[in-house]
């Protein structure tokens, strides 16, 4: 089956623009994941999505990041006046949830998201 | 909160040789612990997972990791590398069914022929 899919693959913006990315996740997952990965670390959390709602969004680093998944599959994470430090590569992962657990997450290619 | 040690930014083997890939972890109580691979402008692969049960877990591409609860540790091997395996791997830490990740630095491991 497909897997987790994520648009643009690459993202060019200029300094203080609004930029949406946006995760397509495996079929039947309930569970979407946000992550951010600079260069030479690993990912860092960001947001995670139960069904339609944000269960746990600690890891988004102020107000200029938000996420949305109005109908439980498709995610779209927002990003609002970009700044040099936004650079990242962003993932979005999903997996099953609740009874029968714990799932493992499944990750997409990621967008590599460049602020000039 | 948990946290994820890998020690070694950095391997180099010769093809044929055997690996360990180091990984140390702090959390309070029995943790999910995870190897993904990430080959370049690619998506994190999950090589294995330890959720509970037998301490030796086996995974895909003749990966296996160990879980020692006593030195808080779930290192990653293999007994002869491939050109194929070169790529980042990364150790992570889930606390809870379905939470999110914590991921260590990752080592970066290089083939040599």
């Amino acid at each position: 089956g497909a897997g987790v899919s994520q648009t643009p693959s690459n993202k060019v913006t200029e300094k203080g623009k609004y930029v949406e990315l946006r995760c397509d996740p495996i079929s039947g997952h309930t569970a979407l994941y946000w992550y951010r990965q600079s260069l030479g670390q690993g990912p860092e959390f960001l947001i995670y999505f139960q069904g339609t709602g944000a269960a746990d969004d600690s890891g988004l680093p102020n107000d200029r990041f938000f996420a949305v998944r109005p109908e439980g599959s498709v995610s779209t994470l927002k990003i609002q006046r970009t700044e040099r430090g936004d650079s990242a590569v962003y993932l979005c992962a999903s997996s099953f949830a609740g009874a029968g657990g714990p799932y493992e997450q499944y990750f997409g290619p990621g967008t590599r998201l460049t602020v000039t | 909160a948990q946290s994820v040690t890998q020690p070694d930014i950095h391997i180099t083997v010769s093809e044929g040789a055997s690996l360990e890939l180091r990984c140390n972890y702090s959390y309070g109580a029995t943790p999910y612990l995870f190897w993904y691979v990430q080959s370049p402008g690619q998506g994190l692969q999950l090589l294995l997972k330890y959720f509970s049960g037998d301490t030796l877990v086996q995974g895909i591409k003749g990966f296996e990791a160990e879980f020692k609860r006593s030195q808080s540790s779930f290192n990653l091997r293999k007994p002869s590398v491939h050109w194929s395996d070169a790529a980042e791997y990364f150790c992570a830490v889930g606390a809870n069914a379905g939470n999110m990740l914590t991921f260590g630095g990752g080592t970066r491991l290089m083939v040599k022929p």
